[in-house]
C-alpha cells in the first residue's frame, strides 16, 4: 500500500541554523500539508499546498518557514533560522483531492533545536 | 476556548468494554476526521465524515452537525486499541483544527 515517507526521522540542529524537512507524498495525490506537534501538545496545521503554490497557511507559518515541491516527488519544509520553540514533531500529509478525502500522514520528523 | 474539545482526556478500560470518545466543536466545519496516534507518534486516519454514521470493523463514528458533536465508539475493545484518538475538524477548504486527543488504555 502506498504511503507518505519523511526524512530524516530525527534532526538535531543548533539554534539559528536552517533545516529542511523532506516528504515524499503518495504519487497520485494533489494536495500536500505540513503539521507540527510540540511535545505534549495538540497537532497544529501549518500550511497546505496545491498546484505548486500555498493554498492556505496558519499564523504559525511566518516568514521563517517556506515550502517547496522541487521536483515531481518531494515536498519540503524549510525553517530558515531555527528557534528553540521550533522543536517539535513535524508531520507531512497528502490527499488525492480537497474536500471529502482522507489525508494520509507520514511518520513524522522529530526536530530538536539546541 | 478551544475550538475542538474532546472528552475524556484519558480513558482506561478493561478488554472487551464498549468505548465512547466525544468531540464537540464550536466553529462551522465542512467535515470531521477521527485519527489515531500510536505511541511512536505516527498518525493514521480512521474516518472522515460530514454527516450520519460510518463503521469500519469494530469502530463506529457518528456526527450530529446541528449539535456540533461527534462520537467515536469502539466495540469489544482490545489492548491493541490503546492509543491517542484525535478529533480534527475541517475549516474552510483544507485547514484541519485538532482536538487535544483522548489517551485510551485498554488493559487485558
Amino acid at each position: 500500500e502506498p504511503e507518505v515517507t519523511q526524512t530524516p526521522s530525527h534532526q538535531v540542529t543548533q539554534m539559528g541554523q536552517e533545516v529542511i524537512l523532506r516528504c515524499v507524498p503518495i504519487s497520485n495525490h494533489l494536495y500536500f500539508y505540513w503539521y507540527r506537534q510540540i511535545l505534549g501538545q495538540k497537532v497544529e496545521f501549518l500550511v497546505s499546498f496545491y498546484n505548486n503554490e500555498i493554498s492556505e497557511k496558519s499564523e504559525i507559518f511566518d516568514d521563517q518557514f517556506s515550502v517547496e515541491r522541487p521536483d515531481g516527488s518531494n515536498f519540503t519544509l524549510k525553517i530558515r533560522s531555527t528557534k528553540l520553540e521550533d522543536s517539535a514533531m513535524y508531520f507531512c500529509a497528502s490527499s488525492p483531492a480537497l474536500i471529502g478525502d482522507t489525508q494520509y500522514f507520514g511518520p513524522g520528523t522529530r526536530l530538536t533545536v539546541l | 476556548k478551544n475550538e475542538v474539545e474532546q472528552s475524556p482526556q484519558n480513558l482506561t478500560a478493561q478488554e472487551g468494554e464498549f468505548i465512547t470518545i466525544n468531540c464537540s466543536y464550536s466553529v462551522g466545519i465542512s467535515a470531521l476526521h477521527w485519527l489515531q496516534q500510536h505511541p511512536g507518534g505516527g498518525i493514521v486516519s480512521l474516518f472522515m465524515l460530514s454527516s450520519g454514521k460510518k463503521k469500519h470493523g469494530r469502530l463506529i463514528a457518528t456526527i450530529n452537525i446541528h449539535e456540533k458533536h461527534s462520537s467515536l465508539h469502539i466495540t469489544a475493545s482490545h489492548p491493541r486499541d490503546s492509543a491517542v484518538y484525535i478529533c480534527a475538524v475541517v475549516q474552510g477548504a483544507q485547514k484541519l483544527v485538532f482536538g487535544q486527543g483522548t489517551r485510551l488504555t485498554i488493559n487485558p
